[in-house]
């Protein structure tokens, strides 16, 4: 099966810009969709298909794609940010999900 | 917009326990489903899903075999049978409501998956 590979953890000034990528095969196929996740909480839908944000998640989220690279990219990160993201997509024989290995966004 | 879990517990090495997810507040028949799982202190892993009409079901390769999913959409409830269970399945298991479809414009159009409902999910521990 497929896997979709992130960077552990990055870190991002408060206020500053910092983009989370997730690698993989499948997303050469399929749209990535991204999670967040606080601590203690359920998964939260933040963008899916080519740049989609569910209503109620601030326009400072937003998603890209080239080849087999998906992008969240957080602009003027805020305190609430801090969470880990993951990415998920079907995998490449379109019959099963995989999510990303994750990363831990730290806003300093 | 709510999805409630139920069943999880403490459980021996191959016995079996059966999850519940009660929908409220949309369609639910009108949306596959999904069962993920998140071990202590680590990521998210895909489950299980379902479609609407029970008519497609796929399992990640870890479950496959031992874990079936069904519904009831005359009950809004989703379910996740567990059989031959190991310590490895231990997590907290979500319900997740599927969303998916078609979009753009000007002929530039492109389908889209995701999972834009989840529940709060429900503890097994697998351990003797």
């Amino acid at each position: 099966s497929s896997e979709l590979t992130q960077d552990p953890a990055v870190s991002v000034a408060l206020g500053q810009t910092v983009r989370i990528t997730c690698q993989g095969d499948s997303l050469r196929t399929y749209y990535a969709s991204w999670y967040q996740q606080r601590p203690g909480q359920a998964p939260l839908l933040v963008i899916y298909g080519r740049n989609n944000r569910p209503s109620g998640i601030p326009d400072r989220f937003s998603g890209s794609s080239s080849g087999s690279t998906a992008s969240l990219t957080i602009t003027g990160a805020q305190a609430e940010d801090e969470a880990d993201y993951y990415c998920n997509s079907r995998d490449s024989s379109g019959n099963i999900y995989v999510f990303g290995t994750g990363t831990k966004v730290t806003v300093l | 917009v709510q999805l409630v879990e139920s069943g999880g517990g403490l459980v021996q090495p191959g016995r079996s326990l059966r999850l519940s997810c009660a929908a409220s507040g949309f369609t639910f028949d009108d949306f596959a489903m999904h069962w993920v799982r998140q071990a202590p202190g680590k990521g998210l892993e895909w489950v299980s899903r379902i479609s609407w009409n029970s008519g497609s079901v796929d399992y990640a390769d870890s479950v496959k075999g031992r874990f079936t999913i069904s519904r009831d959409n005359a009950k809004n409830s989703l379910y996740l049978q567990m059989n031959s269970l190991r310590p490895e399945d231990t997590a907290l298991y979500y319900c997740a409501k599927d969303l998916e479809g078609v979009a753009g414009t000007g002929g530039d159009y492109y389908y889209y998956y995701a999972m834009d409902v989840w529940g709060h999910g429900t503890t097994v521990s697998v351990s003797s």
